[in-house]
């Protein structure tokens, strides 16, 4: 069971923008760096954003993430049908000495 | 960039113990540059963090499978191996070998492998 709660899905037109929430809590995403990652169907999940905010290198700055206490966002503008995946926020849990994922969201482009 | 390539049988027994290699190139595991990582996901849910080992030799494991996980690496083929015993149905998933990066007091999984899927049924 994810520690982490995100919305089941999200959707927008394309060229829109989408946000994804991340629900945590102090021993989680309160006191420790958020990771985001997308898995487009069929394949393995790829890094989006790291410490919290941070994009790798050649990711398109139409993704962002933020923190704000115990709560991660992730967005995405300009919103694209490449963009049909799952998302998934992910961070270390403190009290559990764990690695933990959130429920995942799936984006969809209408 | 680092490549991951996971490899082992497709079908366990139920109570057997799954194993799988996890062969990486493009870096040496020696090198410290990151530490090593298993996650798994069950068909049409969500990931699970397995565990992780550091070239250190300290591991962290997820307190729901600690008891049945050993990540441990090979530095003289370069690869990452995860077993897990007593396996169930449960255990049923795509395994996926991941490498992580530490950036200051931030740890996560930075490149995946493409992730084997193993079966347990008799």
């Amino acid at each position: 069971q994810s520690v982490l709660t995100q919305p089941p899905s999200v959707s927008a037109a394309p060229g829109q923008k989408v946000t994804i929430s991340c629900s945590g809590s102090s021993s989680n995403i309160g006191n420790n760096y958020v990771t985001w990652s997308q898995q487009l169907p069929g394949t393995a999940p790829k890094l989006l954003i790291y410490d919290n905010n941070k994009r790798p290198s050649g990711l398109p700055d139409r993704f962002s993430g933020s923190k704000s206490g115990t709560s991660a966002t992730l967005g995405i503008t300009g919103l694209q049908t490449g963009d049909e995946a799952d998302y998934y926020c992910g961070t270390w849990d403190s009290s559990l000495s764990a690695y933990v994922f959130g429920t995942g969201t799936k984006v969809t482009v209408l | 960039q680092v490549q991951l390539q996971e490899s082992g049988p497709g079908l366990v027994k139920p109570s057997q113990t799954l194993s799988l290699t996890c062969t990486v190139s493009g870096v040496s595991i020696s090198s410290g540059m990151y530490y090593w990582t298993w996650i798994r996901q069950p068909a049409g849910k969500g990931l699970e963090w397995i565990g992780r080992m550091f070239i250190s030799g300290k591991t962290n494991y997820n307190p729901s499978l600690k008891s049945r996980v050993i990540i441990s690496v090979d530095t003289s083929k370069n690869q990452v191996s995860l077993r897990l015993s007593s396996v169930t149905a449960a255990d049923t998933a795509v395994y996926y070998c991941v490498s992580g990066y530490c950036s200051g007091s931030d740890c996560y999984p930075r490149y995946w492998g493409q992730g084997t899927l193993v079966t347990v049924s008799s």
